[in-house]
Parts: C-alpha cells; structure tokens; sequence
C-alpha cells in the first residue's frame, strides 16, 4: 500500500504562473512532512517542509499548505520560473520510517 | 568535498559481472541510505545503516549487499544482476535525533546517484 500519493504526474506551466502539486496520507503518526527537489542528473535535495501543526509554511516563492483534517497537503510555486523545472516529491515521515511519493515533472515554459 | 558524493556516475555492467557502488558523506551524519529510482515509482529504500546497525528491506534482491565499514563511507556490492536492476542508485546521510520514543529522521542529503544500466 502506497503510504503517500502524489498527483499530477506530469505538469506544464506558463512562466509567472502558479504550480500546484497534491499530496495525501493516510497515516496520522507522520509528524514530519518536506518535499524534495530534483534536477536532472542530481539527486533530490530538500525544498521545504511543514510539521501539522501549522497550515501553513512558506519560503520565498514556495508554500506548503497543509490540511491536518483532510490529510492532504501541497505544494505551491509562485512566479513559476524556467529554472523551478524539476521532478517534486512530496514525503511524509515519523521516526525513521520516510515515505515519498511518486514524484511530479514539472515543466515551466518560457 | 561537502555533502554526499557517489561514484562512478554511471555503470554499464554485464549480468556476470561484480561491481561495486561508493558514497562518502562529509556532514558528519550517523546514519546512511541506499535507495533505489525507478521511473514512476516511490524512491524505495534498500538499506539502512544507523547507530551501526543494519537494517534492510527484505523485498531486496541478495544479488545486492551492502557493506558499512564507518559512518562516513558505504558501499553497495552487485552481482549478476538483471536488466530490471537498472535504475538510479542514490545514496543518502541524515543525522538521527534522539527523542523519548525512539529516533527521528528530520531530512536527507541525497548525492547525485549513479545511473546504472545492465544488459
């Protein structure tokens, strides 16, 4: 069973825009929730990441909104630029147990 | 050198071939990763190697073993594997907090893998 699921898959936005990427738990013991950056030929590298209880998180052009309720929460890129394109994964984890999600590909065209 | 560093970055390797995967952390961590990256599927974990004990995921092939020898280096020996190995093997360091329930694990630092194709 998929402990986290990430949609979209595959996403393409006009530079300026905002990307929008969802993720959802099930488990209410994760306590601990970042999401990953990765570009081509690197390997992920933490973008920013929320603890429930806030709603929400931001840093720059990156937010987290977290809804504790639903069990959900995403990830918005503001201002989407060239440069935000990358594969996203959301995780969500407690004490060393760490689950990611699929992953989005995200594409910002000039 | 800083932060996590793997090689080779990439490996073609022959199904009867033995090879070895090296990763170095340089963050002074107490625990280190292998995952593995297949397209479209979760990053799955291989092996753990925290507070020098060892603990694996038991849907890992023995063609794949791990070896630990300090808590800044890891190696991850192959042998005859098949073509459905290919993928991208990361390596990744975090520093495990103690707290009254157990050990938490805040974050990774991931290298940039090697890219590894068996034919």
């Amino acid at each position: 069973q998929q402990q986290v699921k990430q949609s979209p898959q595959s996403l393409i936005v006009q530079k300026g825009g905002i990307s929008i990427i969802n993720c959802a738990y099930e488990n209410t013991a994760f306590d601990y929730f970042p999401w990953y950056q990765q570009f081509p030929g690197k390997g992920p590298a933490l973008l920013i990441a929320i603890r429930p209880d806030v709603s929400e998180k931001k840093e720059g052009r990156f937010t987290i909104s977290f809804n504790k309720s639903a069990k959900q929460f995403s990830l918005h890129i503001m201002d989407s630029q060239p440069g935000d394109s990358a594969t996203y994964f959301c995780a969500a984890t407690y004490g060393n147990q760490f689950y990611f999600g699929t992953g989005t590909s995200l594409t910002v065209i000039p | 050198e800083t932060g996590v560093t793997q090689t080779p970055r990439h490996l073609v390797m022959g199904m009867t071939n033995k090879k070895s995967l090296k990763c170095e952390q340089h963050l002074g961590h107490n625990a280190m990763y292998w995952y593995k990256q297949s397209a479209k599927k979760p990053l799955e974990l291989m092996f753990v190697y925290s507070l020098e004990e060892r603990v694996e995921n038991n849907s890992v092939p023995s063609r794949f073993s791990p070896e630990c020898p300090n808590s800044s280096h890891l190696f991850l020996h192959l042998h005859t594997l098949q073509p459905e190995d290919s993928a991208l093997y990361l390596c990744a360091s975090s520093q495990l907090q103690h707290w009254d329930r157990g050990y938490s694990n805040y974050g990774y630092t991931f290298g940039s893998g090697t890219r590894l194709t068996v034919v």
